[in-house]
């Protein structure tokens, strides 16, 4: 285990719904990351915070949002989602944002349908 | 614009067998690269790290290559075994940016 949780592991939603992916990371790290990752694609960069300020918000629709309530915790919103946003969705996490050395979580399975 | 490239895209090997991925890079200035190891269902975990003045680095039956000069790394699976069938992610640092240049994978198979 990298020391980075996610949860759910799998989530299926409508485009109606509204939902929450929460990550945890237990590294004492100060840096966290939300990517999105889709079939043959390189990773995509979407939100990066250190010290709980977001310094990253990469071109993401609104209907991502993030939150981070302390350095160990790391939420994405997600609502009225479309079906092209379906990917797997990693957290990562890393010592601060100096340090190349990124730790990733197991992700989140997302369906929209 | 910092890009990443890899192939091949996937691959199929037999057990106990040699194969070799490669990755090309136009990630400048460069700081370091590395190789991720993603398990179907899991996140990518890191199994070498080479800087600019390494030009080989091995973890067990994996040994990754890089020559800055010509912007290319590789990565060569000794011996394979069927824990080995994943996604392999080359992975490249820029100086000075904490924003890592992804490759899009190569996904290896191996068969009995």
């Amino acid at each position: 285990e990298t020391g980075v949780t996610q949860t759910p592991r799998h989530l299926v939603m409508g485009m109606t719904n509204k939902k929450s992916l929460k990550c945890e990371q237990h590294l004492g790290h100060n840096a966290m990351y939300w990517y999105k990752q889709s079939a043959k694609k390189p990773l995509e960069l979407m939100f990066v915070y250190s010290l709980e300020e977001r310094v990253e918000n990469n071109s993401v629709p609104s209907r991502f949002s993030p939150e981070c309530p302390n350095s160990s915790h790391l939420f994405l919103h997600l609502h009225t989602l479309q079906p092209e946003d379906s990917a797997l969705y990693l957290c990562a996490s890393s010592q601060d944002l100096a340090s190349y050395e990124q730790y990733f979580g197991p992700g989140t399975r997302l369906t929209v349908t | 614009k910092n890009q990443v490239e890899q192939s091949p895209q996937s691959l199929i090997i037999l057990e106990g067998k040699n194969c070799t991925l490669q990755c090309n890079y136009t990630v400048s200035p460069f700081s370091n690269l590395r190789w991720y190891k993603q398990d179907t269902g899991r996140g990518p975990v890191s199994l070498t790290i080479m800087t600019f003045s390494e030009n080989t680095k091995s973890n067990g039956r994996y040994t990754a290559t890089l020559d800055a000069d010509t912007k290319q790394s590789s990565l060569h699976i000794t011996a394979s075994q069927l824990s080995d069938s994943a996604s392999y992610i080359c992975v490249v640092s820029a100086a000075n940016d904490y924003k890592l240049s992804f490759g899009a994978g190569t996904t290896v198979t191996v068969r009995a």
